[in-house]
């Protein structure tokens, strides 16, 4: 198996784009997470999907953000309108339980 | 909600010593305790879990203590290598969520 395919793997945007990161979970898994990851803050859920429900959007910062899954093999994280607070490595992992995580490559996004 | 404590945030070693990095935990409710491995522009990679009904795994070089009363775990690093060089960070997992460290960068110098 490929792993937890992300795309693309770097993005740079202007403040007040939008902004569409894009993942492949691994075949067979039924969880799905979205994580973020900064120096200040370290590795934070944003929000996870149990069979392409989601389940837990607590972490989701603000309204800007939005995630679908419109089936089990992939799943798009949305930031719109973009702001340079919102520049991180994003991640998103997939597991065949709740209680397992493989993490994908990352999207490092730069938001000017 | 959980929150878990990592330290050192840094850690350099010799190659060939051991290296042991710590995590704390506050919600007794938290049954799971992986161990990430973060190379430089990678996704963090599971190296060794360690369930709330056991005390000690081992897994080759790598080992993992659980002490469930003191809410606390730690990993082993044995006969270190270059290449264990990177950040690594402890999670700890209840209803669902997955609560990280802050991380530890190691670097192992040759």
């Amino acid at each position: 198996d490929a792993g937890v395919i992300q795309s693309p793997r770097h993005e740079v945007t202007e403040m007040g784009q939008e902004v569409t990161l894009r993942c492949k979970p691994i075949s067979g898994h039924d969880y799905l997470f979205w994580y973020r990851q900064t120096m200040m803050r370290g590795l934070e859920l944003l929000i996870y999907f149990n069979n392409n429900v989601p389940i837990d959007d607590s972490g989701m910062p603000e309204d800007r953000f939005s995630a679908k899954m419109p089936n089990a093999s992939f799943s798009t994280l949305k930031i719109q309108p973009s702001e340079p607070r919102d520049s991180a490595v994003y991640f998103c992992a997939s597991g065949n339980g709740a209680d397992t995580q493989y993490f994908g490559p990352g999207t490092r996004l730069t938001v000017l | 909600g959980e929150n878990v404590e990592q330290h050192p945030s840094t850690l350099s070693v010799q190659e060939g010593d051991s290296a042991v990095i710590k995590c704390t935990y506050s919600d007794s409710a938290s049954n799971y305790f992986p161990w990430y491995k973060q190379e430089l522009g990678k996704g963090p990679q599971l190296i060794i879990d360690i369930r709330s009904n056991v005390g000690e795994k081992k897994d080759q070089r790598i080992a993992v203590t659980l002490n469930k009363t003191a809410k606390h775990f730690s990993l082993h690093i044995t006969e270190t290598q270059p290449e264990d060089s990177a950040v690594y960070f402890c999670a700890a997992y209840n209803f669902n969520k997955f609560y990280f460290g802050s991380g530890t960068k190691l670097n192992v110098k040759p």
